[in-house]
Formats: C-alpha cells, sequence, structure tokens
C-alpha cells in the first residue's frame, strides 16, 4: 500500500455520461496530482493542487474538471469523453511541490477508463 | 526540442546478471533525476533520487548514475531477480526559472524481463 488510494479502480463510460474519479491520501502531503498515462506513451501531467490551490492545468480540456476540497481527496470529473481519452488516470501526492525529496511521489493504483 | 529517451524495447536478462537501463535527455537542465518502478496495472513506485552535483547514488542492489555533461542516467540492478521484472520510468525534476514549484517530467519507461 502507497497511503494513496484511488476509486474506482475500473471505469467504463459512454461519450454522454458523466462521472467522477475520487484519490485520498493518507500520507499528510500537502500536493496532489492528477497524470494521464497511455500505452506506450510517457505519463502526462494534468493538474497540480499545492495546499489545495490549482498551480498546474497542463493545457488539459474542459471535460476534464478537477476538484480539491482538503489535501487529503481529489476528485477529477468526467463529462462527454472522447474514445482517445480511455487511459489509465493516476492519482499522486508529495510531501510538497518545490524542494527535492519533497517532490517525490507516491501513486495511486489508478483508474483503467475506458470510453466507449 | 525537449526529449526524454528510454529504451523502448524490452531489456531481457538472465537471473543473476546486471541489469542497465538507460535514461538520456535533450534540452533539459534537471536539479535532480528520479527513479520509478511501474508493474502491470499499478502505478509507480518511487525508487532511487539523484542529484545533479552526485554522481552515484546507492540502495542495496540499486545503482543510479547521472552524467550532466552527457545528460544521461544509468540504472543498474545487481544480482537480477525475476522479482525485478517490471517497467522502470525515469523522471527529470525540473526547478522552475521563474518561482512555481519542480515539475518532473517522465520519460516512456524501459521494460525489464529478468529470466529464471
Amino acid at each position: 500500500e502507497t497511503g494513496v488510494t484511488q476509486t474506482p479502480r475500473h471505469l467504463v463510460m459512454g461519450m454522454t455520461n458523466k462521472k467522477s474519479l475520487k484519490c485520498e491520501q493518507h500520507l499528510g502531503h500537502n500536493a496532489m496530482y492528477w497524470y494521464k498515462q497511455s500505452a506506450k506513451k510517457p505519463l502526462e501531467l494534468m493538474f497540480v493542487y499545492n495546499f489545495k490551490e490549482q498551480t498546474e492545468n497542463n493545457s488539459v480540456p474542459s471535460r476534464f474538471s478537477p476538484e480539491c476540497p482538503n489535501s487529503s481527496h481529489l476528485f477529477l470529473h468526467l463529462h462527454t469523453l472522447q474514445p482517445e481519452d480511455s487511459a489509465l488516470y493516476l492519482c499522486a501526492s508529495s510531501q510538497g511541490a518545490g524542494q527535492a525529496m519533497k517532490n517525490i511521489q507516491y501513486f495511486g493504483a489508478g483508474t483503467r477508463l475506458s470510453v466507449l | 526540442s525537449q526529449k526524454i529517451e528510454q529504451n523502448s524495447e524490452a531489456l531481457n536478462i538472465q537471473e543473476g546478471k546486471t541489469a542497465t537501463l538507460t535514461c538520456n535527455y535533450t534540452n533539459y537542465s534537471p536539479a535532480y533525476l528520479q527513479w520509478y518502478r511501474q508493474d502491470p496495472g499499478r502505478g509507480p513506485v518511487f525508487l532511487l533520487l539523484i542529484r545533479e552535483n552526485e554522481k552515484e547514488k546507492r540502495k542495496e542492489r540499486l545503482k543510479v548514475t547521472f552524467d550532466t555533461t552527457l545528460k544521461q542516467s544509468l540504472f543498474h540492478i545487481t544480482a537480477s531477480q525475476p522479482a525485478d521484472s517490471a517497467t522502470y520510468l525515469c523522471a527529470l525534476d525540473m526547478v522552475p526559472f521563474s518561482g512555481g514549484y519542480n515539475k518532473l517530467i517522465f520519460g516512456a519507461g524501459t521494460r525489464l524481463a529478468v529470466h529464471p
């Protein structure tokens, strides 16, 4: 166990559905991240929250909407997705967002998303 | 353009041998470099961090080198075991030029298969 829990582990949705991914960290970290991982491609950083404030939106389409109600919880709200959005979505946390040892990231197991 | 290159081909080695994985980068100046392990269907797990002024870092059977002149990091696993079979990701830890926070830029990873 990494201390970062993601639910659901698998999600199949139609292009008109609305769903949410949930991430919870039990590590007392201050920064949380959403990454997208497609087959054979590097992890793509989507969003960063540091002390609940969004500090990065890496040109992500508006059909992905993050929410960070507190330092322990992070959501990714999904609506009107496209088939090319099918991927593994990973949540991570780190102690801080700015210094070497504090930037080590702890990942959840991910949500495998399939958009039909 | 900026690139991180890890061998896209899987590395197959015999149990007991040393595995060496390569991470090359261009047009980046990372202050730190991290290595992660990822098993199928799981999130990456942090292994080692090395600073730009460190030539080598060791942890049990793992050794990482960092050559900022060659813009290359090598990741070694000595006395490899079948349990070491996984995908290994390198990540550049970029200190921002103007405020903000460090951002991790990941390579696509190299899959290692250790055969009995």
